[in-house]
């Protein structure tokens, strides 16, 4: 296992236009988390996951983003009616519970633009 | 609520130490982290730091935690140009769930 990887790295899509990121976490790891990064910012909490429970939400995710994570292995995170506010880069983090320090370990993220 | 701040740009001479500060909200935050994230990459988990810790050293790293001002500091020691990213400080929330970051500070390192 390499660590978090995410798909794709890139998508182009027009507004109004659905999408679906995808999210395989390091295997051992219960926890996964989705963030979003604009240009010049930090990265924002979306909402997370122990094993397939989405157990926090942030207000930044308006009722157009789904995520689930079903077999609580890998995720998926959709968005639907795309706005081009909603370009940006969408990363992925996974992390251990039970682990002293239970730092989160980062995919490349994907990177959305909406035109 | 949890907030995290830094100052946004930094810019040293290759060899010198660079200082990157931050300061916390969160009291109870019992880890204290610095991610780098280089140009169109993910984070990278550089270094972490235990609330009851004054600092901490990893090779050319040190990490100073002042938890009463709620301060902390990143000092890269023998800045090289492959040091040039963004520096994100961040804190795991009360929950102890969510990881909250700070903007980033832009190292920049003139040869």
């Amino acid at each position: 296992d390499t660590g978090v990887s995410q798909d794709p790295r890139h998508k182009i899509t027009k507004r109004g236009q659905n999408v679906t990121f995808r999210c395989d976490p390091i295997s051992e790891h219960n926890r996964l988390y989705w963030y979003r990064q604009t240009l010049g910012q930090g990265p924002e909490f979306l909402t997370y996951f122990q094993n397939e429970a989405q157990l926090e939400k942030s207000r930044l995710l308006s009722d157009r983003f789904s995520a689930e994570r079903p077999k609580g292995s890998f995720s998926t995170l959709e968005i639907q009616r795309t706005e081009q506010g909603d370009s940006a880069m969408y990363l992925c983090a996974s992390s251990l519970t039970g682990t002293l320090r239970a730092e989160a370990f980062f995919g490349q993220g994907t990177r959305l633009t909406v035109v | 609520g949890e907030d995290v701040e830094q100052s946004l740009f930094l810019s040293v001479r290759e060899g010198d130490s660079s200082v990157i500060n931050c300061t916390y909200t969160d009291s109870s935050s019992t880890y204290l982290y610095w991610y780098k994230q280089e140009p169109g990459a993910g984070l990278q988990l550089l270094t972490y730091i235990f609330s009851n810790m004054d600092m901490k050293q990893d090779q050319r790293l040190t990490v100073l935690l002042n938890k009463k001002d709620k301060h902390l500091s990143l000092r890269i020691a023998d800045t090289q140009t492959g040091d040039s990213a963004i520096y994100f400080c961040a804190e795991k929330d009360t929950g102890g769930f969510k990881t909250i970051f700070g903007a980033g500070t832009r190292l920049f390192v003139k040869a």
